[in-house]
Formats: C-alpha cells, sequence, structure tokens
C-alpha cells in the first residue's frame, strides 16, 4: 500500500471554527491533491499541489485553503466551517510521468455540527 | 469541461450472476485517461485499472473486464461471476493525459450489491 496518512480520520466541530486536515506522504511523490465525497456527486477535487508550495484551485476550492511547506505534507485548512463542508475527505498522490495512477488515503469523516 | 456520467446509481443482483457497470465521459481532450476505482464498506479507494484514450483494446483481468468504446465515449466494466466480495460502489474516473497532475474528474459511482 502507498504511504499515505491522514489525520484526524474522524472529526465533529462547530459551524465557524477553523479545522485543518493533514496528509502525510513518504513516497516522496510530486502531486498531491485534497478530494471531497458527497452523495451523489462521486468524488470533486479540491485543491492540488505540485510541489513545494505550488499549489492551485480545483473543481471546489471555495471556503478552503492549502499549504505545502514539505514534499511530504499537505494541509487542508476550512477557515471557518460550516455546514455544507460536512462530507469526507480523501488526500491522494501521484508521481510523474504518464504511466501512474493516484493513490488514496483512508479517508477523514468531518461533520459540522 | 470534462465529464463523467455513471447512470445507474444502485445495482443488485445474485451471486454468480454477471454485471456491467456503465461509464459515460465527455471531454475535449484527444488523449485522456480512463479509470475504475473500487469503494469497499471499509471505505477506502482501491485502484482498478487505467485506460489510454489511443488504446481501445478491452482487458481482462480474472472476473473482471473493461470494454472501452471511444465511437461512444464509454468505459464499461463487467464482472463475470459476481462474489459478494464485490460488494462496493464503483467509480469511473477521467483525466488528462501527459506527465503531470492527474486531476481525477469522478463520475457520481455505483453502489453494487451482491446477494448470497
Amino acid at each position: 500500500d502507498a504511504g499515505i496518512t491522514q489525520s484526524p480520520r474522524h472529526k465533529v466541530t462547530e459551524t465557524g471554527t477553523p479545522v485543518t486536515l493533514r496528509c502525510h506522504q513518504t513516497e516522496n511523490h510530486r502531486y498531491m491533491y485534497w478530494y471531497r465525497q458527497d452523495p451523489g456527486h462521486g468524488l470533486r477535487l479540491i485543491h492540488y499541489s505540485y510541489g513545494v508550495k505550488d499549489t492551485d484551485k480545483g473543481e471546489v476550492s471555495d471556503g478552503y485553503s492549502v499549504s505545502r511547506s514539505k514534499t511530504e505534507d499537505f494541509l487542508l485548512t476550512l477557515e471557518s466551517a460550516t455546514s455544507s463542508q460536512t462530507s469526507v475527505y480523501f488526500c491522494a498522490i501521484s508521481d510523474v510521468g504518464g504511466n501512474t495512477e493516484a493513490f488514496f488515503g483512508q479517508g477523514t469523516r468531518l461533520t459540522v455540527v | 469541461a470534462q465529464k463523467v456520467t455513471q447512470a445507474q446509481t444502485e445495482i443488485s443482483v445474485v451471486e454468480k450472476e454477471d454485471v456491467t457497470l456503465d461509464c459515460v465521459y465527455e471531454t475535449r481532450d484527444t488523449t485522456y485517461y480512463l479509470f475504475w476505482y473500487k469503494q469497499p464498506p471499509s471505505g477506502e479507494l482501491v485502484f482498478l485499472i487505467r485506460r489510454n484514450s489511443f488504446d481501445e483494446q478491452n482487458e481482462i483481468s480474472g472476473r473482471y473486464s473493461w470494454n472501452f468504446q471511444k465511437s461512444t465515449s464509454s468505459f464499461n466494466f463487467t464482472i463475470t461471476a459476481s462474489q459478494v466480495v464485490d460488494s462496493a460502489v464503483y467509480f469511473c474516473a477521467l483525466s488528462e493525459a501527459g506527465g503531470g497532475a492527474q486531476k481525477l474528474v469522478f463520475g457520481q459511482g455505483t453502489r453494487l450489491t451482491i446477494n448470497p
């Protein structure tokens, strides 16, 4: 299995509070991603990173920010959590080159009450 | 914009039946990748297959087979002689080709239940 660890695995937080999810990889892969999974939508890309300090927006980036200060860590921050951000969040990694696939972490279930 | 449609929200069959999961995609790219992922009840995402857009050869892996047809923009997945362990949510996904970031566009998923 690819070395991807997400923390925390479960979190309940109140509306309006900041939340940070962490993704840690031991594969030294260049690319890291954050997706959210919601019923009826599959997974949707929030943000991704193509290197240290290099990030870009995905399809559903509003309300989220990311940071990557080290190759192995990619943080997703909800500055002020809302109930619509209740979801399961997945981190993924992929390497350079076309002949590769993305590997996913175990997911973080976030509930905003 | 890229789009993936899995019209079958839920499928329920009896063990040992064959079942086909449909996937239709839209893209303006001439080269792209197509994927299938499995999400068992435990929640993780398991990679099953990647197909390049220029390779329309069908693929078989044990009880699994994939039928890629560019003419109909479809990438269907068939499980032969289904087993209870095949019960999961299956996602079809699409990404642009090249050696850069693999930004996946997922379908809505098909929940497959295999009954004993």
